[in-house]
């Protein structure tokens, strides 16, 4: 398809495993964001990348939080010694800009990873 | 520093009516961009409107425009003629123009279309 795709879906862990969720963004796309979002909020900003490059990774709640994209076009967030907190969905979302910083692009969203920690 | 309010958790409309949900922000950015996103029960978040901070004119996407009140910092989504197929969570986001493309979001509106 054109869109966004993450994998997997549903993912169910137990407390102390560690998890990694995939992403691969619209063909072409430069930016590409994580976001967390807890149980009836809005989505929370993680982590950003240009191309391979991570620029923002101020959002990353612990350093048990990780991302890479290291070719500049599938990204992975692992997650390591699972915590019950750690329980939500996790939006992928990519947009594609020719120059840094065009703010009028929207960010196409992937339909989410639900994690569930037990 | 940038942050979203929606003030409305939750909406009943009727079938057909039009629908005003709510969006003030605040933020230091002298540009930046705003937007709706609509989540329906499955998860997707889809793009529905933009407007730009120097848009003259209020943004229109077929059944969705925006209600934009620079002065007032309010930037509220307008459906007309709502459906049944309406009925999600609606979510308001800013990001600045320039720079990090990261975008805030507030808590959302979930919306009810009654038949």
């Amino acid at each position: 398809g054109a869109g966004v795709s993450q994998s997997p879906r549903y993912k169910v862990a137990k407390r102390g495993q560690d998890v990694a969720l995939r992403c691969d963004p619209i063909s072409g796309h430069v930016s590409l964001f994580w976001y967390q979002q807890a149980l009836g909020q809005g989505p929370e900003f993680l982590t950003y990348f240009q191309n391979e490059a991570q620029l923002d990774k101020s959002g990353l709640p612990s350093d048990r939080f990780f991302a890479e994209r290291p070719e500049g076009s599938v990204s992975t967030l692992k997650i390591q010694r699972t915590q019950q907190e750690d329980s939500a969905v996790y939006l992928c979302a990519s947009t594609w800009d020719r120059q840094a910083g065009v703010g009028n692009q929207p960010q196409h969203f992937g339909d989410g990873t639900r994690l569930s920690i037990l | 520093a940038q942050k979203i309010t929606q003030t409305q958790p939750g909406m009943f409309v009727q079938e057909k009516e039009a629908v005003t949900l709510d969006c003030t922000y605040d933020t230091s950015d002298p540009s930046y961009g705003l937007f709706w996103y609509k989540q329906p029960s499955s998860g997707e978040m889809i793009f529905l409107i933009y407007q730009g901070s120097y848009d003259q004119q209020n943004a229109t996407e077929g059944r969705y425009s925006l209600n934009f009140q620079k002065a007032r910092k309010s930037a509220n989504l307008v459906i007309s003629a709502s459906q049944l197929g309406d009925s999600a969570m609606y979510f308001c986001a800013m990001r600045p123009y320039f720079g990090n493309e990261k975008l805030t979001f507030g808590t959302g509106t979930r919306l009810t279309i009654i038949p």
